[in-house]
């Protein structure tokens, strides 16, 4: 059993679309991550969340603690948002992340 | 600023050597931790550390080995017991109720 399930797996989008990538965990949380990873490998932080929405530029992180589910939305998309984005929730151990398996994101021009 | 920096970014080495993976932070961080992914897959963890000079292994241990001498810096080994090394590795750190923190841009490593 997964800890973390994200969907969709893979998202292709034309460019201005409106994106949205879903998180669900099991798991009991004080805090969740979105991260971004281009293509090369490089990770990226993009939120770090425990309630509540927070947005930065076009990203948009929202977290639903009751229903244990978060979503990240992008408004406008652009193909430099290609990459595949990732949540990750502290176990309630603290010794670990667990991670989805990813969202791979294709913003087509 | 406050950080965790991983380095490098890139790495080549030949089948049977040793190498070892950096990983700093300067946020006062307990915790710190390495993953691995392969293609198509989720990050999966391969040791942490809660405190220095103690590590636990993790889901897939095996072929690495890990150090804790300063709070600052958990290096990762990867060694020549590590039947599939080409990788990418993620080092992140964390606080000890998780309440922060952070992850590294990563290493990609290619064994030839």
């Amino acid at each position: 059993k997964n800890e973390v399930e994200q969907s969709p797996q893979n998202l292709t989008a034309q460019e201005g679309e409106f994106i949205t990538i879903n998180c669900s965990y099991s798991v009991g949380i004080s805090a969740l991550h979105w991260l971004q990873q281009h293509p090369g490998g490089g990770i990226v932080s993009l939120f770090m969340l425990s309630s509540g929405k927070k947005k930065h530029g076009r990203l948009i992180a929202t977290i639903n603690i009751q229903e244990k589910h978060s979503s990240l939305h992008i408004t406008a998309s652009h193909p430099r948002d290609s990459a595949v984005y990732i949540c990750a929730v502290p176990s309630n151990t603290g010794n670990q992340f667990y991670f989805g398996t990813g969202t791979s994101l294709t913003v087509i021009p | 600023d406050g950080g965790i920096t991983q380095s490098p970014k890139y790495l080549f080495r030949k089948e049977g050597q040793n190498v070892t993976l950096s990983c700093e932070q300067n946020l006062n961080h307990d915790a710190m931790y390495w993953y691995r992914q392969d293609p198509g897959q989720g990050l999966r963890l391969i040791y942490y550390s809660q405190i220095v000079n103690d590590f636990q292994k993790g889901d897939i241990a095996e072929g690495y080995s890990v150090s804790r001498e300063k709070k600052e810096s958990f290096p990762l080994t990867v060694t020549s017991a590590q039947k599939n090394p080409t990788a990418f590795y993620l080092c992140a750190s964390s606080m000890m109720k998780n309440t922060e923190a952070f992850f590294g841009q990563g290493t990609r490593l290619t064994v030839v």
